[in-house]
């Protein structure tokens, strides 16, 4: 079936620093591919999105690809804040399904 | 702003006594969603309503069921609830069909502690 892998956490970043976070998927045809972020106590936010290959989802800083050739759809930001910190779920949906299908997070923790 | 609505946050439950979460939109939206996520674990697709049509994720517990009596309200019911019940539960919603291309629009969840 469907499943996305994400990198495992935590992440442990410095105000300033790059980061990226890796993302794979298995699926059947094309799906879209979403990054949402947590943050505590809270439900979950659309980061971004990429609907087909080739595509760049970009928000707030944050940038991903989706590389059908390489099945990865990695986050990244060139400077990361302490407001970033959160948990950030790599997710798609199938070209026919409905469920998102969660990969299994990654904390980001950054430091001033 | 439109959005979507849960109450309440923190939901606090005995075992095997049922319990009902709610959920509200103001987006207008066509389908609603209810996923579970346990601790540190990806939410998982309980069941959504395309409309007034109900579908349920295969292997979502008989225990769990879900009504929606108008566009706006969608609610969670756990007639029996055991300790691993005990999650974060979170509602979407998003404006079509549930295809891929659709963005789903999630409230800030109720988390459910089963004593």
């Amino acid at each position: 079936g469907d499943s996305v892998t994400q990198m495992e956490g935590p992440v442990t970043l410095s105000e300033e620093a790059f980061l990226t976070i890796n993302c794979t998927y298995t699926a059947t045809g094309y799906p879209s591919l979403f990054w949402y972020v947590q943050y505590p106590g809270e439900g979950l936010q659309l980061l971004l999105k990429a609907t087909k290959a080739d595509d760049k989802g970009s928000n707030k800083g944050f940038e991903a690809t989706y590389r059908k050739e390489t099945t990865s759809f990695h986050l990244e930001k060139g400077s990361v804040q302490v407001s970033d910190s959160a948990v950030y779920f790599c997710a798609l949906i199938s070209q026919a399904g409905t469920a998102l299908i969660f990969g299994k997070g990654t904390t980001l923790s950054v430091s001033s | 702003d439109a959005m979507v609505i849960q109450n309440p946050r923190y939901q606090v439950t005995q075992f095997g006594k049922p319990v009902t979460l709610s959920c509200s939109q103001t987006l207008n939206h066509n389908v609603m969603y209810w996923y579970q996520q346990k601790s540190s674990q990806a939410p998982k697709l309980l069941f959504h309503y395309y409309d007034k049509d109900f579908n349920n994720e295969a292997d979502t517990p008989d225990n769990f069921q879900s009504r929606r009596p108008n566009t706006s309200f969608c609610f969670l019911d756990i007639r029996s609830p055991g300790l691993g019940d005990a999650a974060m539960y979170l509602c979407a919603t998003s404006r079509d069909a549930p295809d891929s291309s659709e963005t789903q629009y999630f409230g800030p969840g109720t988390r459910l502690l089963v004593l």
